[in-house]
């Protein structure tokens, strides 16, 4: 069964103090690792998917980065509007499916 | 291009009645996914539509069912609801392994 972890549950930073968030994962197969923000009372909204270890995606102040067995995302930088949960998702070969960790709840306070 | 849309937003419903949510993919994905989300559980997977076949199923009772039309729009259906079914239920459209969430239904059980 696909497993994700993510740490730390809670994280507050002062605006402009960068951090990163972990992911740890086991699957069988990695067909592709996810991450998503999420506002209150809002779905999911799409960031990054990344394939395979060694790979890098930037987006504005984010950063997601993968190994075999974990992923940073990586927040530069980071403004208030960067305040949200971050979540973190893996899909396994042959299935579309995504396993979810419970979430990075990020505040940033100006 | 318009995003996936859900109806209804928010929903309150007694102990024992059943109740269909739906789901409007993006325009020419056909691949339809709900999950589950709660403060105690996170996000769980559903099922899985694709050309009105369920491709995948997750671990709930069978009083979780869906199903989806020609035109790729998919509905759920809870029946016999339980206090536990309180939630907010996310559908996902996909052309690939990447997936975009809705804003949610919000159910309430009492």
């Amino acid at each position: 069964e696909d497993q994700v972890t993510q740490s730390p549950e809670a994280l507050r930073l002062q605006e402009g103090e960068s951090s990163s968030l972990n992911c740890s994962y086991t699957v069988s197969g990695l067909r592709g690792l996810f991450w998503y923000r999420q506002d209150p009372g809002k779905g999911p909204e799409f960031l990054f998917t990344l394939y395979s270890a060694g790979e890098e995606k930037e987006k504005e102040r984010l950063k997601a980065t993968l190994t075999k067995k974990e992923s940073f995302l990586h927040i530069t930088a980071p403004k208030p509007e960067d305040s949200a949960t971050y979540l973190c998702a893996v899909q396994s070969d042959g299935n579309n499916r995504l396993a979810f960790g419970k979430g990075n709840q990020v505040v940033v306070i100006p | 291009k318009a995003g996936v849309t859900q109806t209804p937003r928010y929903l309150i419903k007694t102990r024992g009645q059943q109740v269909t949510l739906s789901c409007s993919p993006i325009s020419g994905h056909r691949s339809v996914s709900w999950y589950q989300q709660t403060p105690g559980q996170g996000l769980q997977f559903l099922f899985e539509y694709f050309s009105e076949t369920q491709r995948n199923k997750g671990n709930f009772p069978g009083r979780f069912s869906g199903r989806q039309f020609s035109n790729s729009r998919s509905e759920m259906n809870v029946s016999t609801l339980e206090l536990g079914d309180s939630a907010l239920y996310l559908c996902a459209s996909s052309l690939s392994r990447e997936q975009y969430f809705g804003p949610g239904t919000r159910l309430t059980v009492t």
